[in-house]
């Protein structure tokens, strides 16, 4: 049983570009969060996607955007980019099980914006 | 979300047991407590979560104080691989993200 996969593993991007990651969710689940951490810092939350719509965002700009296919595999697009958007994008999906979720990671994104 | 605070760091000599404290005096009663890890240049890993009992897996032991303001997360035979920063969580039935603080950065030593 696969678990959660991202791609791509690293990318290079200028200032001002856009960048697309994708993630594909552990087999059975339906539900994709994605978060973004900075070096040296905990993941921060950006949204999470259900039934292909947004269903909570955190405190991220709306260059921040997503999408989720028919198949619950995920991308997260970000447009404008800047020196600070810099860091580790991590997908994650979930369980329910004993009455509370279960989340389950990828490896990630590094993204490094020059 | 309520609060986490968690030590730093800390160290754990391989094969001893690692307890690691965290309080979570805010904490609502429709509050889990989480523990996630990351071993570096890895995603977060799931250890284990409760209410209000204790609760142990093939991972870890979870301790819940009676008033559940505080927990501990036990390893029972620490590793080398069990190095790693632990992140003590607490969240909402039903809430989407998981709060992230800074965690306790543990070192295992041979």
């Amino acid at each position: 049983d696969a678990g959660v996969t991202q791609s791509p593993t690293h990318l290079i991007k200028t200032r001002g570009q856009q960048v697309t990651l994708r993630c594909s969710p552990k087999s059975g689940h339906d539900t994709v969060s994605w978060y973004q951490q900075a070096l040296g810092q905990g993941p921060q939350f950006i949204f999470q996607y259900y039934e292909e719509e947004e269903r909570q965002r955190g405190n991220f700009p709306d260059r921040f955007s997503g999408h989720q296919f028919p198949n619950y595999s995920s991308e997260l697009n970000v447009n404008a980019l800047l020196l600070g958007d810099s860091a580790l994008y991590l997908c994650a999906s979930r369980l329910y099980r004993d009455r509370a979720y279960e989340q389950y990671f990828g490896p990630g994104t590094r993204l490094t914006v020059t | 979300d309520a609060k986490t605070t968690q030590p730093p760091s800390m160290d754990c000599a391989e094969g001893r047991a690692a307890n690691l404290p965290c309080n979570h005096s805010t904490i609502s009663g429709n509050e889990y407590v989480y523990w996630y890890r990351q071993i570096h240049s890895q995603g977060p890993q799931y250890i284990i979560h409760g209410l209000k009992n204790n609760e142990t897996n093939e991972m870890a032991s979870l301790i819940i104080t009676e008033d559940r303001k505080s927990s501990t997360l036990i390893l029972p035979h620490a590793t080398l691989r069990d190095t790693a920063v632990y992140y003590c969580i607490v969240r909402v039935e039903g809430d989407y993200k998981l709060s992230f603080g800074a965690g306790t950065t543990v070192t295992v030593r041979a």
